[in-house]
């Protein structure tokens, strides 16, 4: 199956407070995680990504977590930014090059 | 290195036209995919491209086409349009096309359909 379940939809933080967006998936042939940052208006931009044959990998501020057996990849943001207020997408890979979709996680960090 | 281009970035037809999008990969990508974006349905799969065949297709009817030339240039066609078809078309490029390949992507084609 191609199920992707991503929450919340919506999360309002602090600046300064750390975020956290979990996606969960159906199909165990999953190999890559990537996760996408979109600004309005603006092309969906890969801010980290893992591959299946690692369960963490981090990158300044921003982690992302990988539990295979469960299925489910989280992002992880720590002292959040303003600009760091967007909508994210987890987009795991199936098959040849395709990506799918969660449904969004609308980003808010207030000053 | 340029990025993923797009043209034209917008787009406005009626019912019952088509309209040819086009996607310019970053060079050396050889592989490009094609995205629908909606706020109804959100960002879905439309089909992927490697050297000049079709490898995969999401659930689109068969009004939705594209090719891929050998500069691995792309092109997605819409034909006889329908108001349910505006939205924003992404393009993709990867490098390699393999299992856990980056895919990096274009500014977008919105496409109105009046």
């Amino acid at each position: 199956g191609e199920n992707v379940e991503q929450h919340p939809s919506t999360l309002s933080v602090q600046e300064g407070d750390s975020a956290v967006i979990k996606c969960t998936y159906s199909d165990s042939a999953s190999n890559y995680f990537p996760w996408y940052k979109q600004e309005l208006g603006k092309r969906p931009q890969l801010i980290i990504d893992i591959r299946s044959n690692v369960g963490e990998k981090k990158d300044q501020r921003i982690a992302v977590t990988l539990n295979k057996t469960a299925k489910h990849f989280s992002l992880h943001i720590t002292e959040t930014q303003p600009e760091d207020s967007a909508v994210y997408f987890c987009a795991p890979k199936l098959g040849f090059q395709k990506l799918v979709f969660g449904t969004g996680t609308r980003l808010l960090v207030s000053p | 290195k340029a990025g993923v281009t797009q043209t034209p970035r917008y787009l406005i037809k009626t019912r019952g036209q088509q309209v040819t999008l086009s996607c310019s990969p970053i060079s050396g990508h050889r592989s490009v995919s094609w995205y629908q974006q909606t706020p109804g349905q959100g960002l879905q799969f439309l089909f992927e491209y490697f050297s000049e065949t079709q490898r995969n297709k999401g659930n689109f009817p068969g009004r939705f086409s594209g090719r891929q030339f050998s500069n691995s240039r792309s092109e997605m066609n819409v034909s006889t349009l329908e108001l349910g078809d505006s939205a924003l078309y992404l393009c993709a490029s990867s490098l390699v096309a393999t299992a856990s390949d980056t895919q990096y992507f274009g500014p977008g084609t919105r496409l109105t359909v009046l």
